[in-house]
């Protein structure tokens, strides 16, 4: 059975850090693109991030230089590094797989305040 | 606002037909395949069409996909109550080579 399990979320100031966690299990991660998307209070889907199964990287513009993917293909986990966060990063962060973004993780809530 | 455009809402009655249509343009929809995502609140998005128009296993065929040109649709027929929910479309965006997702913003079912 494939899931997807987040962590890391919490309260964090503005200009403070977070890092997610995505646990991987039921297929073969390393074979995988994977995706972090968030969704803001009452707002829609926005995509965030990808990682190509060698390590290539993409960013949305509204986190490029303040956030950081990365995986452990060993320990089949997917990461995301948030920097200089804001409030307005303050969302349901999810992990997803593949190019077809085909099996999501149940998220995890970041959020950003003073 | 989302580089995709749906519609904020649609409703319908039970056992009827709803489409929800997806707005795009040529560097997204109009290059690339379109997915489609069911949300309900505190859950887990599931995939609902890929490629425009394949549905995964399980995915009731009452759900269908469809595309043309810049555009593309989801259509539920023989609406069911347990499908109000938040309907997603999402496509690979080629800007400037620079593949991106993009997702529309997102249309809440109502089924009356």
């Amino acid at each position: 059975e494939v899931q997807l399990v987040e962590s890391g979320g919490g309260l964090v100031q503005p200009g403070g850090s977070l890092r997610l966690s995505c646990a991987a299990s039921g297929f073969t991660f390393g074979s995988y693109w994977m995706h972090w998307v968030r969704q803001a209070p009452g707002k829609g889907l926005v995509w965030v991030s990808r990682i190509n199964s060698d390590g290539g990287t993409t960013y949305a513009d509204s986190v490029k230089g303040r956030f950081t993917i990365s995986r452990d293909n060993a320990k089949n986990s997917l990461y995301l590094q948030m920097n200089n966060l804001r409030v307005d990063d303050t969302a349901v962060y999810y992990c997803a797989r593949g190019a077809s973004i085909d099996f999501w993780g149940q998220g995890t809530l970041v959020t950003v305040s003073s | 606002q989302s580089v995709l455009t749906q519609p904020p809402s649609a409703s319908g009655t039970p056992g009827q037909r709803v489409t929800i249509s997806c707005s795009g343009s040529s560097s997204n929809i109009g290059s690339n395949t379109v997915y489609w995502y069911q949300h309900l609140p505190g859950t887990a998005p599931k995939l609902l069409i890929y490629s425009n128009n394949q549905r995964p296993s399980g995915v009731p065929d009452r759900f269908s996909g469809s595309k043309s040109g810049t555009s593309a649709s989801l259509a539920i027929s023989g609406l069911q109550s347990e499908d109000e929910a938040d309907y997603y479309c999402a496509a690979w965006d080629d800007t400037l080579n620079d593949f991106r997702v993009v997702f529309g913003g997102g249309t809440k079912l109502t089924v009356l």
